[in-house]
């Protein structure tokens, strides 16, 4: 089967770095997405990975491993505003999107 | 209207009530999808549209019916619901069928069955 597993829950301090780690199996990869989720909002885009390596875009950036079916997403100097569940999403074979059941991050002053 | 919108955003329904979703969106977006969220999962496809005309089942199609006449519409029914359909459903949107391109949602509607 297909599957994607990331943390459920993870805590940070504000003005820290930290890691939401992200494994995959799926049939096939057509490259991996990471999203931000507010509470009772829509998930909005943040990266796309389908080649190895990192993609920086400001205070985030993303890691990919395909040998490894591992990702990762890198917040750093972290703001409380970042407070939110981070969705990684795997582009199958079929160019369908599996889901990973997102990880809450909860940000501390 | 900006992006993709969905209405209504909250809904309680009767079990065995007829009901629709709606989706519209202007940034003229071949892909649509509908999706269902729910605590502990993740977003589960419904039933998808590549292009006008045209649609698939996703995950978890059963009790769920989907048109795409033109480009800009893309709505849900549930023809009979049932408990088991209550979660946040959310519509989105991407310029090229299989989502190899960033992904747009609507801001969902929250659905409660009894």
């Amino acid at each position: 089967g297909q599957n994607i597993d990331q943390p459920t829950e993870m805590t940070a301090t504000e003005g820290a770095i930290v890691q939401i780690n992200c494994t995959y199996q799926t049939s096939g990869f057509n490259g991996l997405f990471w999203y931000q989720q507010h509470a009772g909002e829509a998930p909005t885009f943040l990266s796309y990975n389908v080649l190895d390596g990192l993609e920086e875009k400001g205070r985030f950036s993303s890691f990919l491993s395909r040998s490894k079916g591992y990702s990762y997403l890198l917040l750093k100097e972290l703001q409380m505003k970042d407070s939110a569940s981070y969705l990684c999403a795997v582009l199958d074979s079929n160019y369908q999107l599996i889901w990973g059941a997102g990880t809450k991050l909860i940000i501390k002053p | 209207i900006a992006g993709i919108t969905q209405a209504p955003t909250s809904q309680i329904l009767a079990a065995g009530r007829r009901m629709t979703l709606r989706c519209t969106q202007d940034m003229r977006h071949n892909a649509m999808y509908w999706y269902r969220q729910d605590l502990g999962l993740g977003l589960r496809l419904i039933h998808y549209s590549n292009t006008a005309g045209t649609t698939g089942k996703g995950e978890v199609p059963d009790g769920y019916s989907v048109s795409r006449a033109n480009t800009d519409d893309f709505p849900l029914t549930l023809a009979s619901a049932v408990p088991s359909q209550t979660s946040v459903y959310f519509c989105a949107s991407s310029d090229s069928g299989g989502m190899a391109t960033e992904a747009f949602f609507g801001q969902g509607t929250r659905l409660t069955v009894v």
